[in-house]
């Protein structure tokens, strides 16, 4: 079976700051999709950003940025330059055409500090 | 372009009874998918209806159930509601169904069944 893992429940981060959240998945697909979803309080979930397996580019929108690393099935998001609005929860997240539904991780919530 | 409504946003409940939620997806969007938000279980995957056809369908008892109209609107249903029903209920909706097209999540339904 997929599963999802987000070992971080609670990252820390000054605004301005970098940091890094973690993700590692199984599986046994060679194609698949892995996303990052973002959930502030408003409970709302907003795309983030997407990485499709076969690509070995990683995806960067804005300040957001992933490091893929397919043989580790490891999936990382990095926050360049954190803001006060960057504070939510972050989900990690895995599909493949096999599977057909997302498999999510526990994630992991971002606090930002001034 | 209108995102994913959904209604109620909150609803209270009796154990035992039923509910029903509606999900209303972008125009346009032919696909709509169900998940479970709870603290214990994190999100977990209901169903997916595609043209009016359940197209997948997670580990949920027969208590839960689902349909898609004609103009993508999608419901879903709970019978005989147990305390452990209470959770956040998300609906998403794509173009079409396969893993390649992008979901977006609707602000969801807070259900607390007392």
């Amino acid at each position: 079976a997929q599963t999802v893992t987000q070992s971080q429940p609670e990252m820390s981060v000054q605004e301005a700051e970098t940091v890094t959240l973690s993700c590692t998945y199984d599986t046994s697909e060679s194609d698949y999709y892995l996303f990052w979803y973002k959930q502030p309080p408003s409970r709302q979930m907003i795309l983030v950003i997407r990485q499709e397996a076969y690509k070995q580019q990683n995806a960067t929108e804005n300040r957001f940025s992933v490091n893929f690393q397919k043989a580790a099935k490891s999936f990382s998001l990095k926050i360049s330059d954190s803001q006060l609005g960057d504070a939510a929860m972050y989900f990690c997240a895995y599909i493949a055409d096999s599977w057909g539904k997302f498999q999510f991780g526990a994630g992991t919530q971002v606090v930002v500090t001034p | 372009k209108a995102g994913v409504t959904q209604t109620p946003r909150y609803l209270i409940k009796t154990r035992g009874q039923q509910v029903t939620l509606s999900c209303s997806p972008i125009s346009g969007h032919r696909s709509v998918s169900w998940y479970q938000q709870t603290p214990g279980q994190g999100l977990q995957f209901l169903f997916e209806y595609f043209s009016e056809t359940q197209r997948n369908k997670g580990n949920f008892p027969g208590r839960f159930s689902g349909r898609q109209f004609s103009n993508s609107r999608s419901e879903m249903n709970v019978s005989t509601l147990e305390l452990g029903d209470s959770a956040l209920y998300l609906c998403a909706s794509s173009l079409s169904t396969g893993v390649s097209y992008e979901q977006y999540f609707g602000p969801g339904t807070r259900l607390t069944v007392t």
